[in-house]
Parts: C-alpha cells; sequence; structure tokens
C-alpha cells in the first residue's frame, strides 16, 4: 500500500528557516517524480515545487524560487524541501504528493499533509 | 488569483448532475492534459480524473472528464450528499513551466 507521510511543520519566526521530509513507502519511489503542494488556510491549492525521480530535475513555482529547495533521497524513500528566508504567505499545510507513472502533473497519491506556520 | 478559472460554487439536489468548469490558456490547458482533484472537508485531495477523462480505478463513472481548446469540464452525474467537497482542476504551463491548480469550486448537494 503506498503511503506518504509528511513531517517537520512547525511555528517558525519571518526569516527563519525549515525542512520538511516526506516518508514515502509501498512503491518504488525513485521511480516517480514528486512534488509539494501546499494550501494556505482556507484557500485554494497551489503547487509548490517538483523533482524527477533520480532528482536531477526541479522545478519550482516563482514564489519560492531561490528560497525554497526540492530534494530526494532515493536509498531512504524520503523526499525533502528546505525552506529558507520564509514569509507569512507561506503558511500553509505542506502535502507531498506522488506523480502517476508516466505521467506529468497527475498525483494519484497524496500525504496527509504538515501544517508550517510562520510568524511573529 | 489563479490562471485556471473555476467557478466558486455550484450546488444541485441528490440525483441531480452538475458540471465544473475550469478556464484556462493556451500555454496550459491548450497544450496540456487536466486532471481533477477531490477535497472533503479536513482530507487531502483525491485524484478523480487523470489526461483529461480517464479514472483511476476505485473511482466511479459517475464522474467524468472533458476537454475542448483551452477549457476542461468536470462532470457529476447521481449527486450524493457524499460528494459535498471541493473540486479543483490542475495542469502544467509550458510557459511558466509551473503546475497550475484552479481556485476551486465548492459542490453543495441541497
Amino acid at each position: 500500500e503506498v503511503h506518504l507521510l509528511e513531517s517537520g511543520g512547525d511555528l517558525i519566526q519571518p526569516g527563519g528557516s525549515l525542512r520538511l521530509s516526506c516518508a514515502a513507502s509501498g512503491f518504488s519511489f525513485s521511480t516517480y517524480a514528486m512534488n509539494w503542494v501546499r494550501q494556505a488556510p482556507g484557500k485554494g491549492l497551489e503547487w509548490v515545487s517538483a523533482i524527477t525521480g533520480s532528482g536531477g530535475g526541479t522545478s519550482y513555482t516563482d514564489s519560492v524560487k531561490g528560497r525554497f529547495t526540492i530534494s530526494r533521497d532515493n536509498s531512504e524513500n524520503t523526499l525533502y524541501l528546505q525552506m529558507n528566508s520564509l514569509k507569512a504567505e507561506d503558511t500553509a499545510i505542506y502535502y507531498c504528493a506522488r506523480e502517476m507513472e508516466g505521467r506529468h502533473f497527475d498525483f494519484d497519491f497524496w500525504g496527509q499533509g504538515i501544517l508550517v506556520t510562520v510568524s511573529s | 488569483q489563479s490562471m485556471l478559472t473555476q467557478p466558486p460554487s455550484v450546488s444541485a439536489a441528490p440525483g441531480q448532475k452538475v458540471t465544473i468548469s475550469c478556464s484556462g490558456g493556451s500555454s496550459n490547458i491548450g497544450n496540456n492534459d487536466v486532471s481533477w482533484y477531490q477535497q472533503l472537508p479536513g482530507t487531502s485531495p483525491k485524484l478523480l480524473i487523470y489526461e483529461n477523462n480517464k479514472r483511476p480505478s476505485g473511482i466511479p463513472d459517475r464522474f467524468s472528464g472533458s476537454k475542448s481548446g483551452t477549457s476542461a469540464t468536470l462532470g457529476i452525474t447521481g449527486l450524493q450528499t457524499g460528494d459535498e467537497a471541493d473540486y479543483y482542476c490542475g495542469t502544467w504551463d509550458g510557459t511558466l513551466t509551473a503546475g497550475l491548480f484552479g481556485g476551486g469550486t465548492k459542490l453543495t448537494v441541497l
């Protein structure tokens, strides 16, 4: 059974840093591209970042470029999101999501989400 | 404001049919496949439709998708109270080289 479990969320001050993790199980992790999607309180979904199965290719939404870094450790079946220079507008539930094999931007499995709150 | 435009809300009676539109442009829907997600209150999103009109295993055929030009549509027939949720369309934008979601549509089953 596919399972994605996020961790690392916290209350953090503006300008601070945080690293989110997403532990994957139940599938061949390195075969799949992975993404981070966030949802601000009471708002809609916002795509944040993607990484290829090998980790060799990454992409980001403009609002996080230069501040966030997506990475993965295929030996540990774990996806990461390093978030620096955090802003209040980064406050959201962050979901990791798996892209369907051979597909692009079709997310067939999602984690339960982890809350990041940026506030002084 | 999202580059994919969805109506904020739709409503219909149990047993009836509803459609939810998703309007974009040539750089996104016009040249890429669309997926649809259902988010029940307090839960993670769930994939309903991928590649414009395909249903993952376990998704009932009450849910359907279509795409024409720069717009996509989600259809739900035989509405049930359990279908009350937020629905999102999503696709890739080749010009932005970024993923996009619509603003979401809240479905109320009266």
